[in-house]
């Protein structure tokens, strides 16, 4: 079974720098997919990026970006130029390619709770 | 613009009692799924429904059953409330191709005493 790790429960940044979050998964699979996931004290839960496991380049949405390495199985979140909205616990998952017998599972980390400074 | 819809947000149950979570989309999606939330397990899924007529097992489905009602409901039941069933349950539905993203409910906060 696929699983998904993320080694940091909590990390801090002050407002306007850069901070990175780490996401290891472990899967036999070749062509998979990958998230981050923004989870403010609402409860919402939020997608902040995806990245498809064949497509070499990296992901980018405005201030966030991806690290997808995969042969080291790492997809780490950057988050540019830090905002006080930015603070929520940021999840990192993976789905594998679709299969005729059952749906693709969404699997999950741990979270890591970012705080940012004023 | 509904999206997710999950009722009720919050319930304390006795252990022992039983009781359903519901879960409704609007999107037309096909696979729908349960997860609870507990504090440094992340999002943990209970059971699946790639589309309509099909469930399957999560990481953690002991103590819980699954209806999946019709392509738009997804219902999850706590036959027999255990302390341990203490969490925040999300409802979520996607598309069935891998890229796609999951839509989420708003969380049901579960209280077993």
């Amino acid at each position: 079974a696929q699983t998904v790790t993320q080694s940091q429960p909590e990390m801090s940044v002050q407002e306007a720098e850069t901070v990175t979050l780490s996401c290891t998964y472990d899967t036999s699979e070749s062509d998979y997919y990958l998230f981050w996931y923004k989870q403010p004290p609402s409860r919402q839960m939020i997608l902040v990026i995806r990245q498809e496991a064949y497509k070499q380049q990296n992901a980018t949405e405005n201030r966030f970006s991806v690290n997808f390495q995969k042969a080291a199985k790492s997809f780490s979140l950057k988050i540019s130029d830090s905002q006080l909205g930015d603070a929520a616990m940021y999840f990192c998952a993976y789905r594998g390619r679709l299969r005729e017998t059952s749906g693709s599972r969404l699997t999950f980390g741990e979270g890591t709770q970012l705080t940012v400074n004023p | 613009n509904a999206g997710v819809t999950q009722t009720p947000k919050f319930q304390v149950l006795k252990t022992g009692q039983s009781m359903t979570l519901q879960c409704a989309q609007d999107m037309n999606h096909n696979s729908m799924y349960w997860y609870r939330q507990d504090p440094g397990m992340g999002l943990r899924l209970i059971y699946y429904s790639a589309s309509e007529g099909t469930t399957d097992k999560g990481e953690v489905p002991n103590g819980y059953n699954v209806s999946r009602l019709n392509k738009r409901e997804f219902s999850l039941r706590l036959e027999s409330a255990a302390p341990s069933q203490t969490s925040v349950y999300f409802c979520a539905s996607s598309e069935r191709q891998g890229n796609t993203e999951a839509f989420f409910g708003q969380g049901t906060r579960l209280t077993v005493v």
